[in-house]
């Protein structure tokens, strides 16, 4: 059974860090690409970043330099290092699946998410 | 690539057929189109993928459609556990960007 584990959410002053984290199982981790995908409070699901099975990285333009994504395969996990944030980051993040290496690919399994919540 | 989902809410009675459309601003490379449910509280739920293939263990009664820039989610019977938001997804080019969803709601 494919299992999707996020932590490392929290609340966070404007202008700080924070690292999120997905530990995977049930699945043969290195072949398959991962994404971030976040949702704010009562809106819709927006595409963060992610990472192929390859290993290359992917951004939405809107963060503008202040994410990072990284993968560990021998821990199965994901990471999102967030810098820099801000109260619009503020949103449940979802670590979400490819069903294979290439990023271009729909999600074929989500995990439960962890809340970020960016306020003073 | 913007996604545009209509209607915004869809209020039917459980036994009626749901018709959710999606469009894009722009032709989505070789159908790449998906559909994901998600209830209250939940993850998002994969439902169709490529336009038209259901994901694993998706009731028969949910169907999609369409080609391009158009795209059709339906759900045949409406059951009281369909009710929920209905996102849909391209994956044709990237960055993958989601539709703002539509609310299936009970009348």
């Amino acid at each position: 059974e494919v299992q999707l584990l996020e932590s490392g959410g929290g609340l966070v002053q404007p202008g700080g860090s924070l690292r999120l984290s997905c530990t995977a199982s049930g699945f043969t981790f290195s072949s398959c690409g991962l994404s971030w995908v976040r949702q704010a409070p009562g809106k819709g699901l927006e595409w963060v970043s992610g990472v192929s099975g390859g290993g290359t990285t992917y951004y939405a333009d809107s963060l503008k330099g202040r994410f990072t994504v990284s993968r560990d395969n021998s821990k199965n996990t994901l990471y999102l290092q967030m810098n820099s944030l801000r109260a619009e980051d503020t949103a449940v993040y979802y670590c979400a699946k490819d069903p294979g290496v290439l990023p271009v690919a729909h999600f074929d399994y989500w995990g439960q998410g962890t809340l970020v919540t960016v306020s003073s | 690539i913007v996604l545009t989902q209509s209607p915004g809410t869809l209020s039917l009675s459980p036994g009626e057929r749901a018709t959710l459309s999606c469009r894009a601003s722009q032709s989505i490379s070789y159908s790449y189109l998906a559909w994901y449910q998600q209830k209250p509280g939940q993850a998002p739920r994969l439902l169709i993928y490529r336009a038209s293939s259901r994901a694993t263990g998706i009731p028969d009664r949910f169907s999609g459609s369409g080609s391009g820039t158009d795209f059709t989610l339906t759900i045949s019977r409406l059951e009281p556990e369909d009710f929920a938001v209905y996102y849909c997804q391209q994956y044709g080019s990237l960055p993958r960007t989601f539709g703002q969803g539509t609310k299936v709601e009970i009348k």
